[in-house]
């Protein structure tokens, strides 16, 4: 059973960084593309990033809100991908999913329960 | 950005109605098109790819039609567990974005 568990939220200051992790299980790891999306209270879906294997190099890829300020990366030794989030600001208060495709990248099939993100003084 | 304007953004229903959503895209997508189903406090789950494929599980009441820039989302004979929100979602091309969701409830 593919498992996708998230965990590193928590509350952080305006200005600060967190790192989010996701643990993957039930499926080879290293050959899936990892993404993350995100979700403030009571809004919609945004997708955030997106990390591909090693057969492509471990590319990435952001939205146009967080790139610069935030990284994705895996470490297939650990079935584990992260998000490191920097310069945070109260936009970026949101549950963070972890999710992989169904067949390839998309659609995206497999999600963890997600981990609540608070920006906040 | 490929903007996705989903419509409407509530819609009341009763148990057996038939209810459609809509997605319209800012520019051609082909069928790169996904519909989620969301219920409070959990993951999305994906019910159509490719604009008309069912997934794995989902049951033959959704169905999914269009291509290129309009697409919607028919749901025949509404269950109680088909109360949720609805969201479509464009993977031809960066930043892969979401519809505004359709929140589905009962009437």
């Amino acid at each position: 059973e593919v498992q996708l568990v998230e965990s590193g939220g928590g509350l952080v200051q305006p200005g600060g960084s967190l790192k989010l992790s996701c643990a993957a299980s039930g499926f080879t790891f290293s050959g899936s593309a990892m993404h993350w999306v995100r979700q403030a209270s009571g809004k919609g879906l945004e997708w955030v990033a997106r990390i591909r294997t090693h057969v492509s190099s471990y590319a990435t890829l952001y939205s146009a809100s967080v790139k610069g300020r935030f990284f994705i990366s895996r470490d297939d030794s650990s079935d584990t991908a992260y998000l490191q989030l920097n310069s945070l600001t109260t936009e970026d208060t949101a549950v963070y999913y972890c999710a992989r495709g169904v067949f390839g990248e998309f659609p995206l099939g497999y999600w963890g329960h997600g981990t609540l993100v608070t920006v906040s003084s | 950005d490929i903007q996705m304007t989903q419509s409407p953004a509530t819609l009341s229903a009763s148990v057996g109605d038939r209810v459609t959503i809509t997605c319209r895209a800012s520019q051609s997508i082909g069928i790169w098109l996904a519909w989620y189903q969301q219920k409070p406090g959990k993951a999305p789950k994906v019910l159509i790819y490719k604009a008309s494929t069912l997934g794995s599980e989902v049951p033959s009441r959704f169905s999914g039609s269009g291509s290129e820039t309009e697409f919607t989302l028919i749901i025949r004979s509404l269950q109680p567990d088909d109360f949720a929100t609805y969201f479509c979602q464009q993977y031809h091309s960066p930043s892969y974005t979401f519809g505004q969701g359709t929140r589905l409830e009962i009437k």
